[in-house]
């Protein structure tokens, strides 16, 4: 099946810098990927629709100005958490799906972000 | 809205044993069900989605509309089953994937 990478796969940073999280379709190209949020033992919960070359779909209650999400190309979606807190400490997941396609859709090995 | 329902945390079962891993969702129109498996350390991946009405791996989940479920069944548990299971919903023809909380199959010898 087609892969879905993510990076980096683990990121540690301090409490009020940024960190970019990359998500890319390896061998194939994805007009929308999705960006997921997961607690631990707990589901996973959809933060927003990235969308080529457009703004990205927030779902309710996420912060837009908090989780940038730029997707500026086909095969590459980006989410930058900003003046990152502690609470923002949590594993990032991406998903992809072949455009035009209304099959499957692939997931990320997923991003795990601890804010000290 | 819709929402998804995964009762049980954690299932535990006998090799070679049935298996049946609930869910239940709620929707007010035509959704679509999935089933995701993660192994483990490995990625979140599709194992079966109720349109297609196909066994992979041994598994079948039939949509019951009436009780709105859709239920994960295996007639003999492997211990290669071991890993989390996710049951979600999409909109009838959308993307966006409303998970359950998943439940943890463990099969022991």
């Amino acid at each position: 099946g087609a892969v879905v990478s993510q990076h980096p796969s683990r990121v540690i940073c301090k409490s009020g810098t940024s960190v970019k999280i990359e998500c890319r379709s390896l061998d194939f190209q994805a007009t929308t990927m999705f960006w997921y949020r997961q607690f631990p033992k707990q589901s996973l919960m959809l933060m927003a629709t990235s969308n080529e070359g457009s703004k990205a779909t927030y779902e309710q209650g996420v912060e837009k100005d908090k989780f940038l999400i730029n997707h500026a190309s086909l095969t590459l979606s980006t989410l930058t958490v900003t003046s990152a807190h502690p609470e923002d400490s949590s594993f990032y997941i991406c998903s992809a799906r072949e455009t035009g396609n209304t099959g499957e859709l692939f997931f990320g090995e997923g991003s795990r972000l601890t804010v000290l | 809205a819709q929402r998804v329902t995964q009762p049980e945390k954690l299932l535990s079962v006998f090799k070679g044993a049935p298996v049946e891993l609930k869910c239940n969702y709620s929707y007010s129109g035509s959704p679509e069900l999935f089933w995701y498996v993660q192994y483990s350390r490995q990625r979140l991946q599709l194992l079966l989605r109720h349109i297609s009405r196909e066994s992979i791996k041994g598994f079948t989940a039939d949509l019951n509309k009436g009780e709105t479920s859709f239920h994960l069944k295996k007639p003999f548990a492997q211990e290669e089953d071991s890993a989390m299971y996710y049951c979600a919903l999409a909109p009838g023809g959308g993307n966006k994937l409303t998970f359950g909380t998943g439940t943890q199959l463990k099969v022991e010898l």
